[in-house]
């Protein structure tokens, strides 16, 4: 099936630890994001890559290292989780140029720090 | 800054026709968009509107004014299945930069 899709579903983990969460899509886009989603429902972005360079980095604490190896794939790592970092991580694809077909979004990472 | 309003809850009846209002202010424009996320589920791209007027996809139309910095999804014939969040996002620049800013989404309750 064509789509994006991202591992683990569900993660609930400890404070402190580290965790990493894996996004791949074999859409062909050329442009991949990561998003998180609060308790609120509020999507906001976190990173974009374009053709795996990192083109856009919002204000995201520095705890927060994505990496893409190549441009179907783009993970997310987080060290020293924090009980706020709780919240649905949504990766997300496009082709640019071809904004009528939107973002494909991925079914979501539910991120539980206790 | 970036402002994207949309009620929070909408209440409507199974074939019924419902209305779901955006505006938005944001420093750029290229497009945008709406998005229908199910409880639990991935948002699914629902329509993209760049230019004025109106965009008809089945039972669901949406609607921008660029001037008015104003959008509304439309959706005629209302079934249960449509009991969700819908999401107005703006993507703020033309190239690879532009990312989606999102609304906080109204969630719509379909009632029999």
């Amino acid at each position: 099936d064509t789509a994006v899709s991202q591992t683990p579903k569900y993660l609930v983990t400890q404070m402190g630890n580290d965790k990493s969460i894996k996004c791949e899509q074999n859409l062909g886009h050329d442009t991949m994001y990561w998003y998180k989603q609060d308790s609120k429902k509020f999507l906001k972005i976190m990173f974009s890559y374009n053709n795996k360079e990192l083109i856009i980095n919002e204000t995201v604490p520095n705890r927060f290292s994505p990496k893409s190896p190549d441009k179907a794939h783009l993970n997310l790592h987080i060290n020293s989780l924090e009980l706020g970092d709780s919240a649905v991580y949504f990766c997300a694809s496009s082709q640019t140029g071809e904004m009528v077909y939107g973002y494909t979004f991925g079914s979501g990472t539910r991120l539980t720090v206790v | 800054g970036q402002n994207i309003d949309q009620p929070t809850e909408m209440t409507a009846t199974e074939g019924a026709i419902v209305q779901i209002n955006c505006t938005y202010q944001t420093s750029g424009f290229n497009g945008l968009f709406w998005y229908q996320q199910h409880a639990g589920e991935a948002p699914t791209f629902l329509s993209y509107n760049v230019l004025d007027g109106l965009e008809e996809k089945g039972r669901f139309s949406s609607f921008l004014s660029r001037s008015k910095g104003y959008s509304y999804l439309l959706l005629k014939e209302l079934q249960m299945k449509d009991s969700a969040s819908y999401l107005c996002a703006v993507r703020d620049k033309y190239n690879q930069g532009g990312k989606l800013i999102f609304g906080q989404g109204t969630e719509l309750s379909v009632k029999p």
